[in-house]
């Protein structure tokens, strides 16, 4: 099937924001969500969005969909060196169970 | 509150041996299901189950069977191991969609 995009990498100055981005394939998706991945560990659920919303901020984190263009974005502001990660970008198809993943992207933060 | 355990950590078995991964939740969901994650791919469905009695087929099964006769326990089978088994194994769970997915730690398996 088609893929879930995003960048491999992704390098931010501690105290920045971090803008992670997204394209996704289903356009009849429901809710599409962000995983982080630290060494060694599981997937933890960072945030999710449904389908019919454009916009969710919980904390230092805002999630933006576009659905027209299929694009969806994690922003974390004040970005600390405990936030250093790979974030996976997951998309529930319409009609199919279970996850569609990205590849992930590794947010590298410099001192 | 254990959420999602998956045991061992690690596992190595020679190529043909056949072994089970275990995956245990306690928080009463009703969706289980098993990933694989290789080196750059992301994570890749395996096998899915909707309920107790209930599985189905995700986007990699060949090779994997799995059984879920009690909520809580959802184990993944590997027949007769091969090389490219080789990966780390997620099992997950969830209430719904609208919950998001709950995974375990992993399992660390090495095919030699």
């Amino acid at each position: 099937g088609e893929d879930v995009e995003q960048s491999l990498f992704l390098s931010v100055r501690e105290g920045d924001s971090s803008v992670i981005n997204c394209t996704y394939t289903d356009s009849s998706s429901t809710y599409l969500y962000w995983y982080k991945q630290e060494p060694g560990a599981g997937l933890q659920l960072l945030t999710y969005i449904f389908s019919n919303m454009d916009m969710k901020q919980d904390q230092r984190l805002t999630v933006l969909l576009n659905k027209k263009d299929k694009h969806l974005s994690l922003r974390i502001a004040d970005t600390q060196t405990g936030d250093s990660a790979i974030y996976f970008c997951a998309e529930k198809r319409g009609g199919a169970d279970g996850l569609t993943f990205g590849k992930g992207t590794h947010l590298i933060i410099q001192p | 509150n254990a959420g999602v355990t998956q045991t061992p950590k690690f596992q190595v078995l020679k190529t043909g041996q056949s072994m089970t991964l275990q995956c245990a939740q306690d928080m009463n969901h009703e969706y289980m299901s098993w990933y694989r994650q290789d080196p750059g791919m992301g994570l890749r469905l395996i096998h899915y189950s909707v309920g107790a009695g209930i599985t189905d087929q995700g986007e990699v099964p060949n090779g994997y069977n799995v059984s879920r006769s009690t909520t809580e326990d959802f184990p993944l089978r590997l027949l007769s191991a091969a090389p490219s088994q080789t990966s780390v194994y997620f099992c997950a769970s969830s209430y719904g969609q609208a919950y998001g997915y709950t995974f375990g730690s992993g399992t660390r398996l090495t095919v030699v």
